[in-house]
């Protein structure tokens, strides 16, 4: 079956330390973000990668980090500078055939962090 | 930059009832794509539909279609038969030309039987 999986489904971090989220595609996607949803809010940009090897900040991308050395992965890296890390983070991807923006994010199920 | 408003937080329909969610959005762009997705309480997002700003012919799927109002910089969902299953929240999105996608807040559909 082709899709989006992300890794752990529920994490558990204590303060201090880096933790990191695995997404992994393999619907050929060229383009993968890293999203942040918290309560009652919308979803938020943290990073996202057109092609390998290369990824953009959004905007709320401080204290984390990503690495895209493989189409299919884009394992994002929630770090200790992140003050509140507590959230839902959603992992999506999109073909990108056209251009940037021009095609449809399809998600991954998710994964729920909580600091300890 | 851009902004997307969604002014119900809560609503409710009773069973194969229509219901329509209001979606507005500020931008200055000419050329851009809207969405609604779909988040169930198992909160995978799922895309209800989409649609292209410079196609003047409104998206429909199935039950779901769109009132996409260019000059009014308005796209609310039209839900028709609603269904115990579409019980969700509802996000509205908008993204222009540079992978930069926008979400409104939501707005929590409750479907009673």
């Amino acid at each position: 079956d082709g899709g989006i999986t992300q890794s752990p489904k529920y994490l558990f971090r204590k303060e201090g330390q880096n933790v990191t989220l695995s997404c992994e595609q393999n619907l050929n996607h060229d383009a993968m973000y890293w999203y942040r949803q918290d309560p009652g809010q919308g979803l938020r940009l943290i990073y996202y990668s057109q092609i390998v090897n290369d990824f953009q900040k959004g905007d709320i991308a401080e204290g984390y980090s990503v690495s895209r050395e493989k189409k299919e992965s884009f394992p994002l890296t929630v770090t200790s500078a992140q003050k509140n890390p507590t959230a839902f983070y959603l992992c999506a991807s999109s073909i990108d055939l056209l251009g940037p923006g021009t095609d449809t994010q399809y998600f991954g199920p998710g994964t729920r962090l909580t600091v300890l | 930059a851009q902004t997307v408003t969604q002014s119900q937080p809560e609503m409710s329909v009773q069973e194969a009832e229509t219901v329509t969610l209001s979606c507005t959005y500020d931008t200055s762009e000419s050329n851009y794509y809207l969405f609604w997705y779909k988040q169930p309480p198992s909160r995978q997002m799922i895309l209800v539909i989409r649609q292209e700003a410079y196609k003047q012919q409104n998206a429909t799927e199935n039950r779901f279609s769109v009132n996409f109002q260019k000059a009014a910089k308005s796209f609310s969902l039209k839900i028709s038969d609603s269904q115990l299953g579409d019980t969700a929240m509802y996000f509205c999105a908008f993204m222009k030309g540079d992978n930069d996608m926008r979400f409104g807040a939501g707005t929590r559909l409750t479907v009673k039987p």
